[in-house]
């Protein structure tokens, strides 16, 4: 089972570059979850999407973009990097919580893309 | 502001005592709270979930407890080994408008043989 896949594993950008994180599951999942995680800190949610099509602001989506055009991809474009982007993303994906159903909430994480910017 | 605090500090402990790390918060009222376990350069893993009404929960040799009076969780590993060295963080989450989970900074556990 592959799972939540993310592309590449390592990047360096120069200031003001643009990219695009990729990020794909095979889970079915609707919702996917983008976060990045700096040293001694706990992940902050970047952006979420709830299916295809759909997408919200998490905690610290200055600077971000995203799209959900299929349930299985939601990638995480930076437009202009800039040195306080250095750090480590996560990819993630779960179903919806469904609460009181008994469904599982677990989120499923791929690998990260640890990213510098200088 | 919302905030969840685990201990920075790392956690050393022998083998085949048990390690309980903490995780506590403020300003929140989650729908449930997860831990998972993180390795060096991989993504988190789940462990475990608790409800906000359901006391402890417990799987092999893993047990939480959910204590939402103090806003606390705490995370038990028995008869630990150094397998289970990694960091561990804490996550909370609640179905508002969305799902949103935020977790803490984690805690790092080392499990000397």
């Amino acid at each position: 089972n592959a799972g939540v896949t993310q592309t590449p594993k390592f990047r360096i950008l120069k200031i003001g570059q643009s990219m695009t994180l990729q990020c794909t599951q095979d889970m079915n999942h609707n919702y996917m979850y983008w976060y990045r995680q700096d040293p001694g800190m706990g992940l902050k949610l970047i952006y979420y999407s709830v299916g295809a099509g759909i997408t919200d602001k998490g905690e610290v989506p200055n600077g971000y973009n995203v799209s959900r055009s299929t349930t299985e991809d939601f990638p995480l474009r930076l437009e202009l990097a800039a040195p306080s982007q250095t750090s480590v993303y996560f990819c993630a994906s779960s179903h919806p919580p469904e609460w009181g159903q008994g469904t599982l909430t677990e989120a499923f994480f791929g690998q990260g893309t640890r990213l510098t910017v200088v | 502001s919302q905030k969840i605090e685990q201990n920075s500090e790392a956690l050393n402990i022998q083998e085949g005592k048990t390690a309980t790390l903490t995780c506590n918060y403020t300003n929140y009222s989650p729908a449930y709270l997860q831990w998972y376990r993180q390795d060096p350069g991989r993504g988190p893993v789940f462990l475990l979930l608790i409800r906000e009404n359901e006391k402890e929960k417990r799987k092999e040799r893993l047990k939480v407890t959910f204590d939402t009076t103090l806003k606390q969780s705490l995370f038990h590993i028995t008869a630990s080994q150094p397998a289970d060295s990694a960091t561990y963080l804490c996550a909370l989450a609640r179905n508002t408008g969305g799902f949103k989970t935020i977790f803490g900074a984690g805690t790092r556990l080392f499990v000397k043989a």
